[in-house]
């Protein structure tokens, strides 16, 4: 299996500018996790999927970030507009039942 | 407030066992007991986790208290590729994992 897969890798983008990242779980998982990791906050959780509903957003930062999940083989965190305090390796999850979440390679995320 | 307490650093020579402890005294019956690490600039990778019986994989091992207040991670063979951040986190089925900062293992030749 090719695992969960981020794209992009690598962004820089300009501040004030709208950043879509996308993400493809591993096929036949249920949950769907976004996670965001700064140096200062270590990892957070930022939101949370099963069979493509949405169980807890309180992680979500502002009404700046949202995310969706159209159907079971794909997603995507907006943010909107971007500020430098974005900066962060953004991180998503699948996993199958809960029982083992995995994580993907992360979208390396720079606001200048 | 964080379910979990890890020391922050821990050093291990290559070779020998690392034991990571993790306290979670106030972890409660449905909750289970995970162990992920991270790698640097890599995303966390799943290692082990169980509810109250000892866990053993390819891994690791997990030693579990039998009063389910604190657990152990055993890395038999500790490598230098073993080097990383080490999560200890409880959580109940069906909800998501919840990082704290977490063990620095360092292995050294």
């Amino acid at each position: 299996d090719a695992g969960v897969i981020q794209s992009p890798r690598h962004e820089v983008t300009e501040m004030g500018q709208e950043v879509t990242l996308r993400c493809k779980p591993i096929s036949g998982h249920d949950y769907l996790f976004w996670y965001r990791q700064t140096m200062m906050r270590g990892l957070e959780l930022l939101i949370y999927f099963n069979n493509n509903v949405p169980i807890d957003d309180s992680g979500m930062p502002e009404d700046r970030f949202s995310a969706k999940m159209p159907n079971a083989s794909f997603s995507t965190l907006k943010i909107q507009p971007s500020e430098p305090r974005d900066s962060a390796v953004y991180f998503c999850a699948s996993s199958f039942h809960d029982v083992t979440i995995y994580f993907g390679e992360g979208s390396w995320l720079t606001v200048v | 407030d964080a379910k979990t307490t890890q020391p922050t650093s821990m050093d291990c020579a290559e070779g020998r066992a690392a034991n990571l402890p993790c306290n979670h005294s106030t972890i409660s019956g449905n909750e289970y007991v995970y162990w992920y690490r991270q790698i640097h600039s890599q995303g966390p990778q799943y290692i082990i986790h169980g509810l109250k019986n000892n866990e053993t994989n390819e891994m690791a091992s997990l030693i579990i208290t039998e009063d389910r207040k604190s657990s152990t991670l055993i890395l038999p063979h500790a490598t230098l590729r073993d080097t990383a951040v080490y999560y200890c986190i409880v959580k109940e089925a069906g909800t998501a994992l919840i990082f704290g900062k977490g063990t620095t293992l360092s292995v050294s030749s």
